[in-house]
């Protein structure tokens, strides 16, 4: 079964400055995604970026990157110029490219910005 | 399009109470999702549908728990009888699965308290 770890329960950072956060997987298939949800205060699940495994290209969106390291099993999220609106829970999810289409979740890490 | 809607937003009932969860998902989505989320174990997945068939339950803890979804625009999560336990939130989520790069868009999220 694949798992989702993510080793920071909680970090903060400074407004303008950049943070990432980490993130590890398991699995034994070769072809899947990876995810990044975002979970403000509201709790609504919103989708951040996401990344096929078959891809060698690290994704982007706008302030939001990712590194993806497929040997290491290592997919880690770069937010760059905090906003106070990225303060949120970050949840790094596993999905497989075939059979099970569940999301599997890690267990989220707090993100502050401090002004 | 207005998106997966949960009903209700928040449920408070006492032990031993049946509680009913409903879903609706995005119009033209054809697998749905149920994950609960609590601060012991995070987010876990319940049960998912398929074209409105039950693919993939191993995650209901027990047979206190029942999820249908008679079409495709409607899903029910249901809990008899209801234990302090069950205290959790629960997602609903649909996504298109004949997408290979599909996203799961979430619902608001059902609050349920047991006392």
């Amino acid at each position: 079964a694949q798992t989702v770890t993510q080793s920071q329960p909680e970090m903060s950072v400074q407004e303008a400055e950049t943070v990432t956060l980490s993130c590890t997987y398991d699995t034994s298939e070769s072809d899947y995604y990876l995810f990044w949800y975002k979970q403000p205060p509201s709790r609504q699940m919103i989708l951040v970026i996401r990344q096929e495994a078959y891809k060698q290209q690290n994704a982007t969106e706008n302030r939001f990157s990712v590194n993806f390291q497929k040997a290491a099993k290592s997919f880690s999220l770069k937010i760059s110029d905090s906003q106070l609106g990225d303060a949120a829970m970050y949840f790094c999810a596993y999905r497989s490219a075939s059979g099970a289409q569940k999301l599997v979740f890690g267990q989220g890490t707090r993100l502050t910005i401090n002004p | 399009d207005a998106g997966v809607i949960q009903s209700p937003r928040h449920e408070v009932t006492e032990m031993g109470q049946e509680v009913t969860l409903r879903c609706k998902p995005i119009s033209g989505h054809n697998s749905l999702f149920w994950y609960r989320q609590t601060m012991m174990r995070g987010l876990e997945l319940l049960i998912y549908f398929n074209n409105n068939v039950p693919i993939d339950d191993s995650g209901m803890p027990e047979d206190r728990f029942s999820a249908k979804m008679p079409n495709a625009s409607f899903s029910t999560l249901k809990i008899q009888p209801s234990e302090p336990r069950d205290s959790a939130v629960y997602f609903c989520a649909s996504t298109d699965s004949t997408r290979p790069n599909n996203e799961q868009f979430f619902g608001p999220g059902t609050r349920l308290t047991v006392l």
